[in-house]
């Protein structure tokens, strides 16, 4: 079953807006994880929020988590073509060895 | 470091047949992990391990069989592949356990059954 949803499903914009992509998930967590997707290619990690935590930034990044709502937010700033990808989020659950996936967002970021 | 690294990168098989998709990793991580990824879904955790000699089934483990002789490698094995194994493979390895570390990647494998 799929515990992380993302919403929308895809998204297109020009280069230099904001993104914004969102995930829901059902149970409680220990942490929340962003991954990016080139097509083709295996996943790379983006950032990682703990449920205590209610912000984190890297770079372009922002990622926001809302426990009582059990959504979190994935933000990035002056986008770029080269940020073209699939996002996923990821929870654990509760879980240290069990990683559920979204099905993601596929971001378009055109020139 | 190479990181994570899996082979073969393609495979074409017919129903029934086995294979052993094979992953290493450099980086000393005692967890290891395989994922597979269909089309419009996200990964789904066929297996993971937590260390040598310890593996433990993840959401859709049938019809998948792992071991884990060492810390570096982590070889899943179709012991009689069906069109429904057809997928894109993904193995994955972080530290110790996922509560506050992130997951390494392989490439992947596109495994087709025919």
């Amino acid at each position: 079953s799929q515990q992380g949803e993302e919403d929308p499903q895809a998204l297109s914009i020009q280069e230099g807006e904001n993104a914004t992509m969102n995930c829901s998930y059902k149970t409680s967590i220990n942490n929340l994880q962003w991954y990016r997707q080139n097509s083709g290619r295996g996943l790379v990690h983006l950032i990682l929020i703990r449920s205590n935590e209610r912000e984190k930034h890297s770079g372009r990044l922002r990622v926001t988590l809302d426990t009582s709502k059990k959504s979190s937010s994935l933000l990035i700033t002056a986008s770029r073509a080269a940020d073209t990808a699939s996002y996923f989020c990821a929870t654990d659950g509760g879980s240290n060895y069990k990683l559920t996936f979204g099905k993601g967002t596929l971001l378009t970021v055109n020139p | 470091n190479a990181g994570v690294t899996q082979t073969p990168k393609f495979q074409v098989l017919k129903t029934g047949q086995s294979m052993t998709l094979q992953c290493a990793q450099d980086m000393n991580h005692e967890y290891m992990s395989w994922y597979r990824q269909d089309p419009g879904m996200g990964l789904r955790l066929i297996h993971y391990s937590v260390g040598a000699g310890i593996t433990d089934q993840g959401e859709v483990p049938n019809g998948y069989n792992v071991s884990r002789s060492t810390t570096e490698d982590f070889p899943l094995r179709l012991l009689s592949a069906a069109p429904s194994q057809t997928s894109v493979y993904f193995c994955a390895s972080s530290y110790r356990g996922l509560m506050y570390n992130e997951q390494f990647f392989g490439p992947g494998t596109r495994l087709t059954v025919l």
